[in-house]
């Protein structure tokens, strides 16, 4: 078992440019987030999916989409990327019980 | 909505004493408090986490507090060991409900001199 697989790992990208990020899970779970970690400021939730097809939005979800079209799997998207986007991006993965989150190994975003 | 304050940002102790980190949340219907430890470069890692029924929890050298009064949970880490150096992040969310959100606290950047 894979557990949450991010991809890519690192991407630069120029102010403006659009991107994805991909999240999968094989743990059946119901529950997905997308965070960002910023130096200083710990984990803080941009969107997160209660099921497929159902997303809602976290604390800081202006300047991204996401869409769960299959239950294993979570995207988050930018439409025109700006430097106060670059961050490191996790997601996690967790069932209704909220009984702690498995987390994938990040994605390191750049923007320029 | 909750919000999670965890001090202090940054901790160094020496290898073999005890090191205590604290948070504070603001929602008092949660009812679940994880700890995350993340070491330089890799994901968060769950590493003990005590429910709103329990006032203490350990694992080893590692233990959670909790007071539901004052809405206030630490983590003692004892017999510190260079391995434990890391930033650690304390986190609350309501268990059992819509979204299980949870949210964390800033971290705490904890250095063990050997």
């Amino acid at each position: 078992n894979a557990g949450v697989t991010q991809t890519p790992k690192f991407r630069v990208l120029k102010t403006g440019q659009s991107m994805t990020l991909l999240c999968a899970q094989d743990m059946n779970h119901e529950y997905m987030y997308w965070y960002r970690q910023d130096p200083g400021m710990g984990l803080r939730l941009i969107h997160y999916s209660v099921g497929e097809g159902t997303t809602a939005k976290g604390e800081v979800p202006d300047g991204y989409n996401v869409s769960r079209l299959k239950k294993q799997n979570f995207l988050l998207g930018l439409e025109s990327a700006a430097p106060s986007q670059t961050s490191v991006y996790f997601c996690a993965a967790g069932t209704q019980l909220g009984y702690g989150y498995t987390f994938g190994s990040g994605t390191r975003l750049t923007v320029v | 909505g909750e919000n999670v304050e965890q001090h202090p940002s940054t901790l160094s102790v020496q290898e073999g004493d005890s090191a205590v980190i604290k948070c504070t949340y603001s929602d008092s219907a949660s009812n679940y408090f994880p700890w995350y430890k993340q070491e330089l470069g890799k994901r968060p890692q769950l590493i003990i986490d005590i429910r709103s029924n329990v006032g203490e929890k350990k694992d080893q050298r590692i233990a959670v507090t909790l007071n539901k009064t004052a809405k206030h949970f630490s983590l003692h880490i004892t017999e510190t060991q260079p391995e434990d150096s890391a930033v650690y992040f304390c986190a609350a969310s309501i268990s059992h409900s819509s979204a299980s959100k949870i949210i964390f606290g800033s971290g705490t950047r904890l250095s063990i001199r050997p």
